[in-house]
């Protein structure tokens, strides 16, 4: 199965502040990547797919690129209500495989 | 809007089986496929099956299969998930969430269902 490692396991950043998470697959998976965020509590909720598409109801804020195995996640001015955990997700290969997240928290 | 709407906390015994429903509502039932996910305390998600909400095809993980049943009633717009033979480690919450596409289980998820809090335990 394709393994995706996330890194850091935990970033802390100060309001304003641009947030870089890393999603790193263990075989290509093209662009079939998305990202989602989970607040305490709830549900995850899309928020990027096709590695670069930003689902409805996200602000302009967040932003993903990359292709194959490395993919980014930016935050570029990030706001309290950021303060989530993020998970990265192939959906090229069978079974679909999760990474281990990065916890955003505001400093 | 498109809304998945799961069936409540369930705590079993181990050795029992455990079965979760999810109504979706909001878009034609049997144009998507549905995942299930689940989620066990302070870990990250884990891929468990799918299901064509059109014709009934499932496809489950390895990891799972021979526990897990994954079916659905077209009549009531459901996808049902069921989990046999359960232990200590399937505490978890188990999700339900729509694949994005109409020609397959080829999409990413969205949306999510609340969520159904499994707790087994003696």
């Amino acid at each position: 199965e394709v393994v995706m490692t996330q890194s850091p396991a935990t970033l802390s950043v100060s309001p304003g502040e641009r947030a870089t998470l890393s999603c790193r697959a263990s075989q290509s998976v093209s662009s079939n990547l998305a990202w989602y965020q989970q607040k305490p509590g709830q549900a995850p909720r899309l928020l990027i797919y096709g590695a670069s598409t930003r689902a409805t109801g996200f602000p302009a804020r967040f932003s993903g690129s990359g292709s194959g195995t490395e993919f980014t996640l930016t935050i570029s001015s990030l706001q309290s209500e950021d303060s989530a955990v993020y998970y990265c997700q192939q959906y090229n290969n069978w079974p679909r495989t999760f990474g281990q997240g990065t916890k955003v928290a505001i400093k | 809007q498109v809304q998945l709407v799961q069936s409540g906390a369930e705590v079993k015994k181990p050795g029992a089986s455990v079965k979760v429903s999810c109504k979706a509502s909001g878009y034609t039932f049997t144009s998507h496929a549905i995942h299930w996910v689940r989620q066990a305390p302070g870990q990250s998600l884990e891929w468990m099956g799918w299901i064509n909400a059109g014709n009934g095809k499932t496809q489950s993980s390895q990891k799972f299969q021979g526990r897990v049943t994954i079916t659905r009633d077209t009549s009531a717009s459901t996808a049902f998930m069921e989990l046999s033979s359960l232990s200590a480690e399937d505490t978890a919450v188990y999700y339900c969430a729509r694949d994005s596409t109409m020609i397959g289980p080829l999409g990413c998820f969205d949306p999510w269902g609340q969520g159904t809090l499994v707790t087994v335990s003696s």
